[in-house]
């Protein structure tokens, strides 16, 4: 099956740096990859989502880049704020799934 | 609010008991998927439903079983529960189930067996 790795596990930034976090997948036929943000005791939240045939997306201050060939993908946040602080899971959906394997998410902490 | 609702927030039972996690999905979803979040394990796939057919089938215990209803609401039930089975567990739902779709998530259901 499908293998996430996902990293760093920790992230602390200043307020108004940049935060990028990285992910690799196995499954060469992976074609949909999201990114959810999950603060504390709730529930995961779709912040953005790219798909194989583009190699960037951007969402004002998040971006995401998929690189098919080395098989990772990033999430690029700028200008950060405190209220990006939260655990973030890069996903993937392999061939033949229609789930999601998860990668095992990003403590960020944006220091005020 | 994602539109997508679980019932209850919290449960707290002992080991051996056996439990009902309900969830609703977003208006016009016809798939529903289940997953466990556990601090060791992360988030972990474990069964989909589509329009009340099973579609797939991830790391689910064989004491735990799920099903849809003609309504679309599911439930997933755990038996003779272990104090690992404590998690937080989440439904998420898409419009067709399909490959490449969005999944919008639940508020989940925070479970702690004592």
């Amino acid at each position: 099956g499908e293998n996430v790795e996902q990293h760093p596990s920790t992230l602390s930034v200043q307020e108004g740096d940049s935060a990028v976090i990285k992910c690799t997948y196995s499954d060469s036929a992976s074609n949909y990859f999201p990114w959810y943000k999950q603060e504390l005791g709730k529930r995961p939240q779709l912040i953005i989502d790219i798909r194989s045939n583009v190699g960037e997306k951007k969402d004002q201050r998040i971006a995401v880049t998929l690189n098919k060939t080395a098989k990772h993908f990033s999430l690029h946040i700028t200008e950060t704020q405190p209220e990006d602080s939260a655990v973030y899971f890069c996903a993937a959906n392999p061939t033949g799934a229609n789930n999601l394997f998860f990668g095992t998410g990003t403590r960020l902490t944006v220091i005020p | 609010d994602s539109g997508v609702t679980q019932t209850p927030k919290h449960l707290i039972t002992a080991t051996g008991q056996r439990v009902t996690l309900r969830c609703s999905p977003r208006s016009g979803d016809l798939s529903v998927y289940w997953y466990q979040q556990s601090l060791d394990q992360g988030l972990q796939f474990l069964i989909q439903y589509y329009n009340g057919e099973e579609r797939a089938k991830g790391n689910i215990l064989e004491r735990f079983s799920a099903q849809q209803f003609p309504d679309l609401h599911s439930e997933l039930n755990l038996s003779s529960l272990e104090l690992g089975d404590s998690a937080l567990y989440f439904c998420a739902s898409s419009t067709s189930g399909t490959r490449g779709e969005t999944q919008y998530f639940g508020p989940g259901t925070r479970l702690l067996v004592l």
